[in-house]
């Protein structure tokens, strides 16, 4: 049969549009959040991060989007291509009581690039 | 620059044995956390090793344990194997033990039968 775990949230793009990626987070005392992908058979990678205090923040063909009052983080990719077809993953934590590399990670998306 | 390295990367294990992963961080990192990654999950952290002693837990048993040496590298064992132990174990270094970017490893896909 069929494992629950197996069925990740998919999106599918078409090659050259832009890409949404959402995720909530659990925890409203979190500080620091960072986007991951991960390709098949690969670890995690980091794309981008951003602090608290910051409600946008912009990399190359990516944007982070914080909504705290919500507990709601987005990932944007412009221009998608089929090497960003992976598994994305928000990732929480607190810097400021210690928990730096104590990731509390989401879910995932699994994003598919359609040619 | 080598970057994160774990070994092995495959193991298969039978219920009840036990088993040791090792990793050696990138370069100039001196901190080290382990993540478990079971099939469609995202992954869930261990623990983390900071001037080789355990610095912070996850909810994990005590049947998770591990080290750290002085060149930095690190070791998670597990005991007592359970079925649900399989999954991919990441190993993940950084600069600091409480800031700085993490850097993944590919990771030891383990099994138990």
């Amino acid at each position: 049969g069929e494992s629950v775990g197996l069925h990740l949230p998919t999106l599918s793009v078409q090659e050259g549009d832009n890409s949404i990626i959402n995720c909530a987070y659990s925890n409203s005392a979190s500080d620091y959040f960072i986007w991951y992908k991960q390709e098949s058979g690969k670890g995690p990678q980091f794309i981008i991060d951003i602090r608290s205090n910051m409600d946008k923040r912009q990399g190359q063909r990516v944007t982070v989007l914080l909504n705290k009052t919500v507990k709601h983080l987005s990932l944007q990719i412009a221009a998608t291509q089929p090497g960003d077809s992976a598994v994305y993953f928000c990732a929480e934590t607190n810097i400021l009581t210690g928990g730096g590399n104590k990731l509390t990670f989401g879910t995932g998306t699994q994003l598919k690039v359609e040619l | 620059d080598a970057g994160v390295t774990q070994s092995p990367t495959h193991l298969i294990k039978t219920r009840g044995q036990q088993v040791t992963l090792r990793c050696s961080p990138k370069s100039g990192h001196d901190t080290v956390s382990w993540y478990q990654q079971a099939l469609g999950q995202g992954p869930q952290f261990i623990f983390q090793y900071y001037e080789e002693e355990e610095r912070q837990r996850g909810n994990f048993p005590d049947r998770f344990s591990g080290h750290q040496f002085p060149n930095y590298s690190s070791e998670l064992n597990v005991n007592a194997l359970l079925l649900g132990d399989s999954a991919l174990y990441l190993c993940a270094s950084s600069a600091g033990a409480g800031l700085g970017e993490q850097y993944f490893g590919p990771g030891t896909r383990l099994t138990v039968t």
